[in-house]
């Protein structure tokens, strides 16, 4: 069974900085199964990456992901207010959707 | 634009049934898996199950000697049956549209308190 684990816990990081978010798991992945949701508090989340790099529509050029085998990287090369908020990586396996526990994302 | 809204009751007693329904608006159910996923009060987001648009299903190996999830393709609807549920079911339930391998539209989320 996959198993994801996100670091750090939490980030704090000010404006215009850059966001490095990790997703790590247990065995090797494909690539194609690996997403990146954002959920700013009491909404629901967001789609923003999948098959690891992909942007979703309508997701700012800002959000980037990457990374292959076990290790996989959501990058916010510069960080708005409005990116305040939790990352979460997801994996789709064999018939089983798996997500990480979240990366809080702090704007100083 | 796909739009899906989650309905039913706020709060069930300990030991009995949740239920809620998802309704889909401004696209097409066919061709897609349906799924719920639920996040108790701060915590993460836990996967449920998903059918697709024939009533195939799959379920967390967690739930499923609790869950059911069933279509009405007549309504465009989807609905979750939890039984038996305890305190710890308390959460927002959100239910959302599998693309591929990725959910691309969720409804805005549904709090369920299981509380006597």
């Amino acid at each position: 069974e996959i198993a994801l684990t996100q670091s750090p816990g939490t980030l704090s990081l000010s404006p215009g900085e850059r966001a490095t978010l990790s997703c790590r798991a247990n065995q090797s992945i494909t690539s194609s199964y690996l997403a990146w949701y954002q959920q700013i508090p009491g909404q629901a989340p967001r789609l923003l990456i999948y098959s690891a790099s992909s942007r979703a529509t309508g997701v700012p050029d800002r959000f980037s992901g990457s990374g292959s085998g076990t290790d996989f990287t959501l990058t916010i090369s510069r960080l708005e207010p409005e990116d305040t908020a939790v990352f979460f990586c997801q994996h789709y396996g064999t018939s089983v959707l798996t997500f990480g526990g979240g990366t809080k994302v702090e704007i100083k | 634009q796909v739009q899906l809204q989650e309905s039913g009751p706020g709060l069930v007693k300990p030991s009995e049934t949740l239920s809620l329904t998802c309704t889909i608006s401004g696209g097409s159910f066919s061709s897609y898996y349906w799924t719920w996923i639920r996040q108790s009060p701060g915590k993460g987001l836990e996967w449920i199950g998903y059918v697709y648009h024939s009533g195939s299903t799959n379920y967390n190996p967690s739930f499923r000697s609790r869950v059911t999830i069933s279509v009405d393709t007549s309504k465009n609807q989807f609905s979750l049956t939890l039984n038996s549920v305890t305190a710890a079911d308390t959460a927002v339930y959100y239910c959302a549209r599998v693309r591929r391998r990725e959910m691309d539209y969720w409804g805005q989320g549904a709090l369920v308190t299981v509380s006597s």
